[in-house]
C-alpha cells in the first residue's frame, strides 16, 4: 500500500521567503502530482513529474526517484501563495489511482 | 481556458436520499475520475472511468456509488442512499491521457448529508 507524507504540515512564511515543502512515498511510482487547493476548496494541477526537475514562474518542483522524495519550492513567495499544497502519487503497474498526502497549508504574510 | 465544470456547488439532502453529482469534463477528454474529501482529512480518490466503463475503483465506491457517462457531455456519480457520513466535498476531474496524467479538477461539490 502506498503511502503519501508530506512536511510540514503547516507553514508560515513572510512575504519574499523562499519555501520548501517536502513530499515522501513509500513504494514505486510512475508520476508524482503536485497540486494547489484554495481556500474556497478548488484543486489546480500545478506540476507532474517523473524524474528531474520542472519550473514553472516561481514554482519549481524536484523529484529523486530513488530516495522516493520530492520538493516544492517557491522562490519569492508572495501572500497569494497561501494555500493547501498536496501532493500525490500515482502507482506504477498502469493505476489509475492517485493517492494523496494531507496537504501541508501555507501562510505567507506581508 | 477550457474548464470542468461541477454542479451543483452546495448540495443538502436527508439521510436515505439519493443523490446525482454532476459534471461536464473538458470537452476532448477522454478519463474520467471522482474524488472526495470529507473536511479536514485528505482528498481520496473514488473511481476512474474510461471508454464508458469503469477501469479503476477504490474500497470506498462500494454499491452505493455508481457512476455514468449519459450523454457525450456529463459525467455523473450517483449515490444511491445516502449517510452521514458521505458528506465530504466531492471533485470531479478529467484528462486527455491515461495513467492519471494532466488532470484538470472541477471546483468540486460540497454535498451534506442530514
Amino acid at each position: 500500500k502506498n503511502e503519501v507524507e508530506q512536511s510540514p504540515q503547516n507553514l508560515t512564511a513572510q512575504e519574499g521567503e523562499f519555501i520548501t515543502i517536502n513530499c515522501s512515498y513509500s513504494v514505486g511510482i510512475s508520476a508524482l502530482h503536485w497540486l494547489q487547493q484554495h481556500p474556497g476548496g478548488g484543486i489546480v494541477s500545478l506540476f507532474m513529474l517523473s524524474s528531474g526537475k520542472k519550473k514553472h514562474g516561481r514554482l519549481i518542483a524536484t523529484i529523486n526517484i530513488q530516495e522516493k522524495h520530492s520538493s516544492l519550492h517557491i522562490t519569492a513567495s508572495h501572500p497569494r501563495d497561501s494555500a493547501v499544497y498536496i501532493c500525490a502519487a500515482l502507482t506504477q503497474g498502469g493505476s489509475e489511482k492517485l493517492v494523496f498526502g494531507k496537504g501541508t497549508k501555507l501562510t505567507v504574510n506581508p | 481556458e477550457p474548464e470542468v465544470t461541477q454542479t451543483p456547488s452546495h448540495q443538502v439532502t436527508q439521510m436515505g436520499q439519493e443523490v446525482i453529482l454532476r459534471c461536464v469534463p473538458i470537452s476532448n477528454h477522454l478519463y474520467f475520475y471522482w474524488y472526495r474529501q470529507i473536511l479536514g482529512q485528505k482528498v481520496e480518490f473514488l473511481v476512474s472511468f474510461y471508454n464508458n466503463e469503469i477501469s479503476e475503483k477504490s474500497e470506498i465506491f462500494d454499491d452505493q456509488f455508481s457512476v455514468e457517462r449519459p450523454d457525450g457531455s456529463n459525467f455523473t456519480l450517483k449515490i444511491r442512499s445516502t449517510k452521514l457520513e458521505d458528506s465530504a466535498m466531492y471533485f470531479c476531474a478529467s484528462s486527455g491521457n491515461s495513467g492519471g496524467a494532466g488532470q484538470f479538477f472541477g471546483p468540486g461539490t460540497r454535498l451534506t448529508v442530514l
